[in-house]
């Protein structure tokens, strides 16, 4: 039962251009939306997360969108960077659990 | 450094040969979570645990893996009696409690089953 959607796959932007990244949930029992990035080798990172009572959160160039309705949220990069080349897991989590369902990723490339 | 430890970073194995990977959680951290991650897929979750618990244990496969979370030391991913398919990146988090707050990864252990 695959819980968690995300898209695209693979993504290129160039440089300075904006990254949109779209994630779609099924379990409305979720409660804390957070995006993780990972670079080759390394363990994923907390990027940003966002909690149902907000539609958007903003930290420097990394926004989240969230549309409770449609059970989707969305991580978007503004002025798109090289060093922002990593890939991207959406990562709902509900509390009862605790566990974190990762979505599938999607991997960003940043042409400068 | 105050992150997530683990170790060692690669380990390579063969068929039929025992595998133990190592977890020091952050600080503080008393709930420890085991993920696996095959290449170019997401991280799948497969055990909880906190100091001396197993909390869920729901992604573990049912033979040859076990974990613990010792009252003093790291916590333990063991796999008994590899096979190739057991080659995976398995990755350790921690979190100060278990009601949604943020994990925390370590940078993995690269196991490899010749």
């Amino acid at each position: 039962q695959q819980q968690v959607k995300q898209s695209p796959q693979s993504l290129i932007v160039q440089k300075g251009g904006i990254s949109i990244i779209n994630c779609a949930y099924e379990n409305t029992a979720f409660d804390y939306f957070p995006w993780y990035q990972q670079f080759p080798g390394k363990g994923p990172a907390l990027l940003i997360a966002i909690r149902p009572d907000v539609s958007e959160k903003k930290e420097g160039r990394f926004t989240i969108s969230f549309n409770k309705s449609a059970k989707q949220f969305s991580l978007h990069i503004m002025d798109s960077q090289p060093g922002d080349s990593a890939t991207y897991f959406c990562a709902p989590i509900y509390s009862s659990a605790s566990k974190i369902i990762f979505g599938s990723g999607t991997r960003l490339s940043i042409r400068p | 450094n105050a992150g997530v430890m683990q170790n060692p970073r690669h380990l390579v194995r063969r068929r039929g040969q025992e595998a133990r990977l190592r977890c020091s959680p952050m600080k503080g951290h008393s709930h420890v979570y085991w993920y696996r991650q095959l290449p170019e897929e997401g991280l799948k979750f497969m055990v909880y645990l906190q100091k001396e618990n197993i909390i869920d244990e729901s992604g573990m496969p049912k033979e040859r893996f076990s974990a613990e979370f010792p009252k003093e030391g790291p916590s333990i991913l063991r796999i008994q009696q590899v096979v190739r398919g057991d080659s995976a990146a398995y990755f350790c988090a921690s979190s100060l409690t278990g009601d949604n707050q943020p994990q925390h990864f370590g940078d993995g252990t690269r196991l490899s089953i010749l």
